[in-house]
């Protein structure tokens, strides 16, 4: 089973701050998805990169896949309180089941 | 709403209870899955369905679990005896099989057990 490392655990900024959070595995994905769940409710997806070198723009967030394709990164540039929540990494374990990386917990503080 | 929901939202039982929970997917999605969250975890796969049919079930899916999705619907996921470490949020999803390599799924918002 393909295991995925996210870093850091946790992070709390200021609003206005830029942060990036990572994900990694000792296996080469398929694909990869990012995820932000906000308490009590389910993990909404992001974007899903696919080919290594793959870079996406989502307004301020920009997501990185490496180019061995075994490394993901998010980068949030101006943090808003808005983007406080778990932010997921997940990939498909070789059947149709998800496996995601314990998350990493943001809070942007106002 | 045309989203994933899951019923009860909260669920508070004694330990050695049974519990249900239901899951109303995504109408045109014939594929419903089942994750279980723990505090400070990801979601983890317990099993899913194709239409009506159980095709894979996670070794996390014990004896006193049970799923079903009787008419490729909406689908029951059942505890039976109940145990503290069952406390959880237990997460439904849905996709579309489209014959594309990669299928998005869909969550609804959970129902969150606590086992006391």
């Amino acid at each position: 089973t393909q295991l995925l490392e996210q870093s850091p655990q946790f992070l709390s900024i200021q609003e206005g701050e830029n942060l990036t959070v990572y994900c990694n595995s000792s296996s080469v994905f398929s694909s990869l998805q990012w995820y932000r769940q906000e308490p009590g409710e389910g993990p909404v997806l992001l974007v899903t990169v696919v080919t290594g070198g793959e870079v996406k723009k989502l307004k301020r967030l920009t997501f990185q896949f490496g180019d061995a394709r075994k490394d993901s990164s998010l980068h949030i540039t101006a943090a808003q309180p808005g983007d406080t929540g778990l932010y997921l990494c997940e990939s498909q374990g070789g059947s149709e089941k998800l496996v995601f990386g314990k998350g990493t917990k943001l809070t942007v503080n106002p | 709403d045309t989203g994933v929901s899951q019923d009860p939202r909260h669920k508070i039982t004694k330990r050695g209870q049974n519990v249900t929970f239901r899951c109303d997917p995504i109408s045109e999605h014939n594929r419903l899955y089942w994750y279980r969250q723990t505090l400070g975890q990801g979601p983890e796969f317990l099993t899913y369905f194709q239409n009506e049919a159980q095709l894979e079930k996670s070794r996390l899916l014990s004896d006193r679990f049970s799923a079903e999705r009787p008419k490729g619907s909406f689908s029951t996921l059942e505890i039976q005896r109940t145990e503290q470490g069952d406390s959880a949020m237990y997460l439904c999803a849905s996709s579309e099989l489209s014959g594309i390599d990669r299928e998005t799924q869909y969550f609804g918002p959970g129902t969150r057990l606590l086992v006391l």
